[in-house]
């Protein structure tokens, strides 16, 4: 199964609300996780990384933090725009930096 | 920078056909290259990693014989799907990684290509 997984499959936010968007993941040996926003008929878009020796990371609009001990993964993106509609996906890395993904979050910001 | 292309974007086949998709990384050279294959509304899966200059490694219950690839040179990487049957319609994406510490360090994808067998 899955080693990477998402909580939610939708979530629906206000233009200008602040989104969170939550993984949890099942190996604890994972030292790298990589979120991408994809966008219909399109490829994966990179959108922040982080390594397992941090517990935060902050992009433009966006922050990872990632939780060890719960082996817990968010992406929180600010000021939620329009373009920011996608299916957004966490992955972790399994090894010699081969990415298993999650089941995906669909974000539709509501205008 | 770190930009990934795929050739064609949208492919339609005959059944028994042979589909090559190419990718390439446009602006660094990419020590390894991933296929991925997606459903629609599903995750993407894993299919195979490909070293430069060696043969590719499959992931468990991808058939190799069946999706050859290639990755001759470190900025291009080929896959080609043989006998296609309608059931390997699908979205396949490959995606690059270069040099450590280069701008394609990490993963990045292409555009995918779409392919649609009848």
């Amino acid at each position: 199964g899955e080693s990477v997984g998402l909580h939610l499959p939708t979530l629906s936010v206000q233009e200008g609300d602040n989104s969170i968007i939550n993984c949890a993941y099942s190996n604890s040996a994972s030292d790298y996780f990589i979120w991408y926003k994809q966008e219909s008929g399109k490829g994966p878009q990179f959108i922040i990384d982080i390594r397992s020796n941090m517990d935060k990371r902050q992009g433009q609009r966006v922050t990872v933090l990632l939780n060890k001990t719960v082996k817990h993964l968010s992406l929180q993106i600010a000021a939620t725009q329009p373009g920011d509609s996608a299916v957004y996906f966490c992955a972790e890395n399994k090894g010699d930096y081969k990415l298993s993904f999650g089941a995906g979050t669909t974000v539709t910001v509501r205008a | 920078g770190a930009v990934v292309s795929q050739h064609p974007s949208w492919v339609i086949c005959k059944s028994g056909t042979s589909v090559k998709i190419e990718c390439r990384s446009l602006d660094f050279q990419a020590t390894t290259m991933f296929w991925y294959r997606q459903f629609p509304k599903q995750s993407l899966m894993l299919m195979a990693t490909s070293n430069e200059g060696s043969k590719a490694t499959y992931e468990q219950g991808v058939e190799k014989d069946k999706f050859l690839i290639n990755h001759a040179s470190l900025t291009l990487s080929t896959l080609t799907v043989t006998s296609a049957h309608p059931e390997d319609s699908s979205f396949y994406i490959c995606s690059a990684r270069g040099l450590a510490g280069g701008p394609g360090e990490t993963q990045y994808f292409g555009p995918g290509t779409r392919l649609l067998v009848l």
